[in-house]
C-alpha cells in the first residue's frame, strides 16, 4: 500500500515561472514531511522538510505547504531554473523520531524549459 | 567530500548467484540504511543500522541480510539472487536514527540486474 502518493509523474515549466510539486498521504499518524531532489546517476538530495505543527516552510526559492485536513502537501518553486530539472521525492514519517519508517512516494520528473 | 560511498554502480547477476554490496560514509554518521527504488514506486527500506553493533528489519527485508562492519561501512547480501530483486539499491546514512529532521545522506546507488 503506497501510504504517500505522488500521481503527477512529471511536470514541465517555463523557466522564470512556478513550479507546483504535489504530494498526498494516507497514514494520519505522519507529521513530518521531506523532499527530496535527485539527478540522473545521483543519489536523492534533501531539500526541505515540514513538521505537522506548521503549514508553511520557506527555504530561499523553495516553499513547503501542508494541509493536514486534506492529506496534502505541495513544493512551490520559484522561480523555477534549468538547474531545477530533476525527479522529487516527497516523503513522510510518523512521529519526528521515527525516521526508520520513513515512506516515500513514486517521485516527480521536473522539466524547467529554458 | 566523499559523503556516502557505493559500490558497485552496476552489476548483473544469474539467478541464485549471491552478491555483497558495499557502502561506506565518511560523515562520522551513526545511522545508515539501505533502500531499493523499483519502477513507479518510492524508496523502501529493506534494513537499517541505528548504530555500530545494530540491525533492524525495514518494510522489505526478505531475501536480505546486512552486516554494520564498522561505524563507516554497512553492507546488503543478496544470499540467492532473484529476478524480483533487479533494482536500484540506494546506500544513506544520518546523524542519529529516528529523528526525521536530521535528514539521511544518500549515496549515487547500485543498479543490479538480475537475469
Amino acid at each position: 500500500d503506497q501510504q504517500v502518493k505522488q500521481n503527477s509523474p512529471s511536470l514541465s515549466v517555463q523557466e522564470g515561472r512556478i513550479s507546483i510539486l504535489n504530494c498526498d498521504y494516507t497514514n494520519s499518524m505522519f507529521d513530518y514531511f521531506l523532499w527530496y531532489k535527485k539527478y540522473p546517476a545521483e543519489g536523492p538530495t534533501f531539500l526541505i522538510s515540514i513538521s505537522s505543527i506548521k503549514d508553511k516552510n520557506e527555504d530561499g526559492r523553495f516553499t513547503v505547504f501542508l494541509n493536514k485536513s486534506a492529506k496534502h502537501l505541495s513544493l512551490h518553486i520559484v522561480p523555477s531554473q534549468p538547474g531545477d530539472s530533476a525527479v522529487y521525492f516527497c516523503a513522510a514519517s510518523a512521529g519526528l523520531y521515527n525516521n526508520n519508517d520513513m515512506r516515500f512516494g513514486a517521485g516527480t520528473r521536473l522539466t524547467v524549459k529554458p | 567530500n566523499a559523503g556516502v560511498t557505493q559500490t558497485p554502480k552496476f552489476q548483473v547477476l544469474k539467478t541464485g548467484q549471491s552478491m555483497t554490496l558495499q557502502c561506506a560514509q565518511d560523515m562520522n554518521h551513526n545511522s545508515m540504511y539501505w533502500y531499493r527504488q523499483d519502477p513507479g514506486m518510492g524508496l523502501r527500506l529493506i534494513y537499517y543500522s541505528a548504530s555500530e553493533g545494530t540491525t533492524d528489519k525495514g518494510e522489505v527485508p526478505n531475501g536480505y541480510n546486512v552486516s554494520r562492519l564498522n561505524k563507516r561501512e554497512f553492507s546488503l547480501r543478496l544470499e540467492s539472487a532473484a529476478p524480483s530483486q533487479t533494482s536500484v539499491y540506494f546506500c544513506a546514512s544520518s546523524t542519529r536514527t529516528g529523528y526525521s529532521n536530521q535528514p539521511q545522506h544518500f549515496g549515487d546507488g547500485t543498479r543490479l540486474s538480475i537475469l
